[in-house]
């Protein structure tokens, strides 16, 4: 089955960069959707289709993908950034929808 | 508004049965396929199962196949998730998710599924 590998934490500074990576195989040739999970809330979605932002998301938040990793950057980021952020994406071979591990993102 | 309303969580035995509901409203709820995704205490999310937006395509985790079944009835705007033969590990807070076109753009509030004696 396929499998989608996150880093567990990432830290980072108010107003610093946090970049939270997804790997998997082959990942270029499939499209990586990012959400976000405040504690004791509902995922959010932050990015689809590898770069794409649904309204209302901030232009902090951008992805990119590079060989097999997937990468969602949050610029500037703030004390409400923290929160758990997951990739996704669908894997046509066993048509199931595949989720990473999930990274806690913590702002010190 | 544009919400998923969700319905249907509780306690059940092992080897209990269960139906999880999820009903929409403000979106057009016909035209877009819908998921279930679980997220078991203190562990991440787990996609449970998908159907398309005719009920065409239907798709499960390989963990809940055979014993749960997902299905719509886009005259109500309703989703359900119908489960049985429950185990220990099926618990987790339950999610809707409907994908618009991109990603699972709009989720429920979930609801919690506890299998314990």
């Amino acid at each position: 089955s396929y499998v989608l590998t996150q880093p567990p934490s990432v830290s980072v500074a108010p107003g610093q960069t946090a970049t939270i990576t997804c790997g998997g195989g082959k990942i270029e040739s499939r499209n990586v959707h990012w959400f976000q999970q405040r504690p004791g809330q509902a995922p959010v979605l932050v990015i689809f289709y590898d770069s794409d932002r649904p309204s209302g998301i901030p232009e902090r938040f951008s992805g990119s993908k590079s060989g097999n990793t997937a990468t969602l950057t949050i610029s500037r980021v703030e004390a409400g950034d923290e929160a758990d952020y997951y990739c996704q994406v669908w894997d046509a071979d066993s048509d199931h929808w595949v989720f990473g591990g999930g990274t806690r993102v913590t702002v010190l | 508004e544009v919400q998923l309303v969700q319905s249907g969580g509780g306690l059940v035995q092992p080897g209990g049965s269960l139906r999880l509901s999820c009903v929409g409203s403000g979106i057009a709820f016909g035209s877009n396929s819908l998921n279930w995704v679980r997220q078991a205490p203190g562990k991440g999310l787990q996609w449970v199962a998908h159907i398309g937006t005719s009920s065409s395509n239907i798709y499960y985790a390989d963990s809940v196949k055979g014993r749960f079944t997902i299905s719509r009835d886009n005259a109500k705007d309703s989703l359900f998730l119908q489960m049985k033969n429950l185990r220990a590990n099926d618990t987790a807070v339950y999610y809707c998710a409907s994908r618009t076109g991109g990603g699972m753009d709009l989720w429920g509030p979930g609801t919690t599924v506890t299998v314990s004696s």
